[in-house]
């Protein structure tokens, strides 16, 4: 089976900071996603990292997937209220169902 | 707005009853996603269908069961409900398969007493 780990589970920061969040497995996988839930909505995309070492920025977030693509890593540079909400990862591998992380909720005080 | 709808928002039922949810994929959307999301276990796979037909089986109980009708609207049929069934449940759509983009709807959240 494989699984996908996230941490921190939580994080409160304020306002400016950075912070980091990473997601480990065991397994390959040919690509990972990471998307942001926020309170009564469901899951939306950020990005898609496909190959080892990548790294993607989606404004202040930075996103890289590891050399032996089993790890992924999220920076926010200077967070925002607005980036308050719960960060999870998604393996992709072959035709097989999404495999997501448990997630980190991330709160940002202003 | 992801263009995928979920009905009902909320429900609460009562232990040993049934429950039909329901989810409309985004317009040309051919592969339909059940997930169930709670605080212990996460996002939970539970069933996807692609046009009609069952494509992948997740952790999804007996009790619990899905179909894709023909204009690709699907039902998830939870029966016999626990305590423990109480969660988020989530419908997302895609093109075609798991390689692409899903798109999630924005759940119906059970409560079951």
């Amino acid at each position: 089976t494989q699984l996908l780990e996230q941490s921190p589970q939580f994080l409160s920061i304020q306002e400016g900071e950075n912070l980091t969040v990473y997601c480990n497995s065991s397994s390959v996988f040919s690509s990972l996603q990471w998307y942001r839930q926020e309170p009564g909505e469901g899951p939306v995309l950020l990005v898609t990292v496909v190959t080892g070492g990548e790294v993607k920025k989606l404004k202040r977030l930075t996103f890289q997937f590891g050399d032996a693509r089993k790890d992924s890593s999220l920076h926010i540079t200077a967070a925002q209220p607005g980036d308050t909400g719960l960060y999870l990862c998604a393996g992709v591998s072959g035709n097989t169902p999404l495999v997501f992380g448990k997630g980190t909720r991330l709160s940002v005080i202003a | 707005d992801s263009g995928v709808t979920q009905t009902p928002k909320h429900l609460i039922t009562a232990t040993g009853q049934r429950v039909t949810l329901r989810c409309s994929p985004r317009s040309g959307d051919l592969s339909v996603y059940w997930y169930q999301q709670s605080l212990d276990q996460g996002l939970q796979f539970l069933i996807q269908y692609y046009n009609g037909e069952e494509r992948a089986k997740g952790n999804i109980l007996e009790r619990f069961s899905a179909q894709q009708f023909p204009d690709l609207h699907s039902e998830l049929n939870l029966s016999s409900l626990e305590l423990g069934d109480s969660a988020l449940y989530f419908c997302a759509s895609s093109e075609q398969g798991v390689q692409e983009t899903q798109y999630f709807g924005p759940g119906t959240r059970l409560l079951v007493l």
